[in-house]
C-alpha cells in the first residue's frame, strides 16, 4: 500500500537534546512538507522541499533543520534552538508542489522533558 | 502572514445539516481547501474550490465566494463518525504553501 509513514508514533526527550523525526513516502510525490499542530488549533508549515536537494523555509522554521538527500524521505531535526518544541508534527506530500490535495502521516507526538 | 478565520465549535445532531464558514483574506488568494482530522489522527483532503460555486462530493459540499472572500462546506445526512475538527486551507499568489485556518471542531449527537 502506498502511502506516507511517520515514526516514532510518540517520543520524548529532555530539553537541550536534538532529535530528528522520520518521514517516508513510497507514493513517488515531488514534494515534502512539515507542520506543527499544537493542541485546538491549526497547522502551521516549518519547512516545505519541492524536490530532492532542494527546501524551504514556512512559517515557523526557526529551531529546526530539514535535509531532503531522497525523493522518499524527509527528515525533520528538532534542535535545541526550538524554544517550546512540544507538539503534534505532521509529514505530507504532495504530487507536485503546489497542489491543494497534500495527503498527511499518522504525526509524531514530541514531549520534551 | 495570512489569517482564516472559521468558528472555534459547532455542535449538530445525526441526520442534521451542518455548514462551516471560512473567510479569508482576498490579497493574493488563489485557492480553498478543506480537509478533515479525527482526534489524534492525519488530516484527510475533501475537498477544493479555485473558481466561485459549489463543488459536490457525496455528502459533503464545498462553496466558494471570491467576490466575498468567503468559503463553507456544508456536511449532509450527519452521523457520528463525521465528528473531527474541519480546516480550510488557502493557497496564495499561486505559491506553493497553504495556509491552515484554526479548524473547527464539529461534535454530532445522537
Amino acid at each position: 500500500d502506498g502511502g506516507i509513514t511517520q515514526s516514532p508514533k510518540y517520543l520524548f526527550r529532555k530539553e537541550g537534546q536534538n532529535v530528528t523525526l522520520s518521514c517516508e513516502q513510497n507514493l513517488n510525490h515531488d514534494a515534502m512538507y512539515w507542520y506543527r499542530q499544537d493542541p485546538g488549533q491549526g497547522l502551521r508549515l516549518i519547512y516545505y522541499s519541492q524536490i530532492v536537494n532542494d527546501f524551504q523555509k514556512g512559517d515557523i522554521a526557526e529551531g529546526y533543520s530539514v535535509s531532503r538527500e531522497k525523493k522518499e524521505s524527509f527528515p525533520l531535526t528538532v534542535t535545541s534552538a526550538q524554544k517550546n518544541p512540544t507538539a503534534f508534527y505532521l509529514c505530507a506530500s504532495s504530487i507536485t508542489p503546489g497542489r491543494d490535495e497534500q495527503f498527511f502521516g499518522p504525526g509524531t507526538r514530541l514531549t520534551v522533558l | 502572514g495570512q489569517s482564516l478565520e472559521q468558528p472555534s465549535e459547532v455542535t449538530a445532531v445525526e441526520g442534521a445539516i451542518v455548514q462551516i464558514n471560512c473567510t479569508y483574506q482576498t490579497s493574493g488568494f488563489y485557492g480553498l481547501s478543506w480537509y478533515q482530522q479525527h482526534d489524534g489522527g492525519a488530516p484527510t483532503f475533501l475537498s477544493y474550490n479555485g473558481l466561485d460555486g459549489l463543488e459536490e462530493t457525496g455528502r459533503f459540499s464545498s462553496f466558494l465566494s471570491r467576490s466575498d472572500s468567503y468559503g463553507y462546506l456544508l456536511l449532509q445526512e450527519l452521523q457520528m463518525k463525521d465528528s473531527a475538527s474541519y480546516f480550510c486551507a488557502v493557497r496564495y499568489n499561486a505559491g506553493n504553501m497553504l495556509t491552515f485556518g484554526g479548524g473547527t471542531r464539529l461534535m454530532v449527537k445522537p
